[in-house]
């Protein structure tokens, strides 16, 4: 099973910064990284998916980048309602597995 | 818009049964693969099963399962319907979750989720 292995557990930021959320794939997935947002008591949000393509309705804000089994998730400026947990997902070799969750407080 | 409705969810004895639905509406239902994720109670997201949209043609199979579900869980859908279901079996408290019924970006039974249900409670417990 591959595992995705995300860091760091909680980032504490205040708006306006920069953050920047890792998933590291235990081995290749090509490019099948997706992001998503979930917020408290809801469904969770797809943000991003190959690795780097916005899903509809995604601000700029939010942007992906890989580097080889390492997939960044970065957002520019942190907005109020940016709060929530980040999971990563891959879809390769006919499986889905998710990332523990990245926590992102906002000051 | 897109709207998901799952429901069957329900507290069970473990060893028990139950079939969960989500109806679809908001979008040609048939061509997209649709899919369950679960959610324990403060845990993280669980992929569970998928099943391909018309059209998918990669000469794989339909339909694919987590570990955990495998040989337990059914997945299955009525286009006539667009409506997908998730029957569970040999359910043990490890199963308790919120179960989200979620549609697929295309028609491969494992991709990205580009929508979401809001979920129903599975409860195992005697």
């Amino acid at each position: 099973e591959i595992v995705l292995t995300q860091s760091p557990a909680t980032l504490s930021l205040s708006p306006g910064q920069r953050a920047t959320l890792s998933c590291r794939a235990s081995q290749t997935v090509h490019n099948y990284i997706a992001w998503y947002q979930q917020k408290l008591g809801q469904a969770p949000r797809l943000l991003i998916y190959d690795a780097s393509n916005r899903a509809t309705g995604i601000p700029a804000r939010f942007s992906g980048r890989q580097s080889g089994t390492v997939f960044t998730l970065t957002i520019s400026s942190l907005e109020p309602e940016d709060l929530g947990v980040y999971y990563c997902q891959h879809r390769y070799n006919w499986q889905i597995t998710f990332g523990q969750g990245t926590r992102l407080e906002i000051k | 818009e897109v709207q998901l409705l799952e429901s069957g969810g329900a507290l069970v004895q473990p060893g028990g049964s139950l079939r969960l639905s989500c109806v679809a509406s908001g979008f040609t239902f048939s061509p997209y693969a649709m899919g369950w994720v679960r959610q324990a109670p403060g845990r993280g997201l669980e992929w569970v099963s998928g099943f391909c949209g018309t059209g998918f043609t990669a000469g794989s199979a339909c339909t694919y399962s987590s570990e955990s579900a495998e040989g337990r869980f059914t997945i299955s859908r009525d286009n006539s319907k667009n409506t997908l279901y998730l029957q569970l079996s040999s359910l043990t408290p490890e199963d308790t979750a919120v179960y989200y019924c979620a549609k697929g970006l295309g028609s491969s039974p494992v991709h990205y989720f580009e929508h979401w249900g809001q979920g129903t409670p599975v409860t195992v417990s005697s």
